[in-house]
């Protein structure tokens, strides 16, 4: 099993920038993924790390370090649209994916 | 990307009715799909583990007699909630796999409400 942790609530003002950690323990790390979730809806995909380092698209950046079991999610330029919980999500084997409770980070003018 | 839909979106039922949720792989095949169930701001949680043509892995916890997973071919898996109660009242969302490395497919969920 894994134990994946990430903090329950972040608040950033329009704008800004937020970092997202999530620590995890796991017996079989094959990757490790970023979902959006916005209330009442299915998880959209954001990113996916499985080597060292940092991936960038658009405004959003996920880094994975394996060593430490630790990967963070960075949003720029936050926008209201941005207000949603943000899953973190590893892999073991091929598609079998453990899910974080999630971070809700509220987006304020 | 990859598309998966699920059916219905939300449904009503009268507790002690059962109520069968659909996923399908619309342009992919899927060996292997996944049931999660999410309570009100809570985290998906795994259920199962669905594989076509065999039996459904549960998760610790889940009972297998009443959440019932078929998955009879490459493109649909069926959750059915027997008996349903009104804790059994969640979010339900399918995912599927599309091979490799790649992330995995939702569906769009379905809210199911136990009256």
């Amino acid at each position: 099993g894994q134990n994946i942790d990430q903090p329950t609530e972040m608040t950033a003002t329009e704008g800004a920038i937020v970092q997202i950690n999530c620590t995890y323990q796991t017996s079989g790390f094959n990757g490790l993924f970023w979902y959006q979730q916005h209330a009442g809806e299915a998880p959209t995909f954001l990113s996916y790390n499985v080597l060292d380092g940092l991936e960038e698209k658009g405004r959003f950046s996920s880094f994975l370090s394996r060593s430490k079991g630790y990967s963070y999610l960075l949003l720029k330029e936050l926008q209201m649209k941005d207000s949603a919980s943000y899953l973190c999500a590893v892999r073991e084997g091929d598609y079998k994916l453990s899910f974080g409770a999630g971070t809700t980070v509220t987006v304020r003018a | 990307g990859a598309v998966v839909s699920q059916h219905p979106s939300w449904v009503i039922c009268k507790s002690g009715t059962s109520v069968k949720i659909e996923c399908r792989s619309l342009d992919f095949q899927a060996t292997t799909m996944f049931w999660y169930r999410q309570f009100p701001k809570q985290s998906l949680m795994l259920m199962a583990t669905s594989n076509e043509g065999s039996k459904a892995t549960y998760e610790q916890g889940v009972e297998k007699d009443k959440f019932l997973i078929n998955h009879a071919s490459l493109t649909l898996s069926t959750l059915t909630v027997t008996s349903a109660h009104p804790e059994d009242s969640s979010f339900y969302i399918c995912s599927a796999g599309h091979g490799g490395n790649t992330e995995a497919f939702f569906g769009q969920g379905t809210r199911l409400t136990v009256v």
